[in-house]
């Protein structure tokens, strides 16, 4: 079954202290992007990747990191969490050549006290 | 990546067709016009995508004129479950470098008995 997982689910962490969010599509898909969702701002992106070791920002990356050192997995890191960083998160896939669906994890529901 | 517009809200009864217009003034040759549906706390799935006339589906209907700057999502019989949020993209596809989706803030649906 094609799917991304992501994990957690729920993070509840204190400020400074360094967390990553996995996530992980089974796909073989090139490109990945992470969101963030809040209420009345819809989903932003944080950043995205085309391909291993190919990364970029996307609509809000201060605060984050990823790396994308293998095509399956595509972690979020936060280095220095802070409140306003807490959200819901989602990892996504998406198909290429004709087939560009976007497959998206679970979600990750994060709060930094 | 070509702007859309789509309203922030709209309001229905079950049973009824809902029609969603998004406005895309700037789309070009190559795009293609994608509709996404989110549930909350959901990560948003797949609807439909079109080029152009008209694309029909199990879940639902997408109608894009001839000049392609606009597209309509549509319904049939909405049902409770049909409440959700609905985004509309436009991009292109199959090529190398395909925009990884911007979701912007959507179209909220509310469905009432």
């Amino acid at each position: 079954e094609a799917q991304v997982t992501q994990n957690p689910r729920y993070l509840i962490t204190v400020t400074g202290k360094k967390l990553t969010v996995t996530c992980s599509q089974n796909m073989n898909h090139e490109y990945m992007s992470w969101y963030r969702q809040d209420p009345g701002l819809g989903l932003r992106q944080i950043y995205y990747s085309m391909n291993v070791e190919v990364t970029d920002k996307g609509d809000v990356p201060e605060g984050y990191k990823v790396s994308r050192k293998e095509k399956r997995n595509f972690p979020l890191i936060l280095e220095s969490p802070s409140p306003n960083q807490t959200s819901l998160y989602f990892c996504a896939s998406i198909g290429g050549g004709v087939n560009t669906e976007a497959f998206f994890g679970q979600g990750t529901r994060l709060t930094v006290v | 990546l070509a702007k859309t517009t789509q309203p922030i809200s709209m309001d229905s009864y079950e049973g009824q067709e809902v029609n969603i217009t998004c406005s895309h003034n700037n789309i070009a040759t190559n795009d293609y016009i994608t509709w996404y549906q989110q549930f909350p706390s959901q990560g948003p799935r797949f609807i439909i995508q079109g080029y152009k006339t008209k694309v029909t589906n199990e879940v639902a209907s997408l109608f894009i004129p001839a000049d392609r700057k606009s597209s309509t999502l549509s319904l049939p019989r909405v049902s409770l479950s049909d409440t959700a949020v609905y985004y509309c993209l436009v991009g292109e596809r199959g090529l190398p470098g395909f925009p990884i989706p911007t979701f912007g803030r959507g179209t909220s649906l509310i469905v009432h008995p």
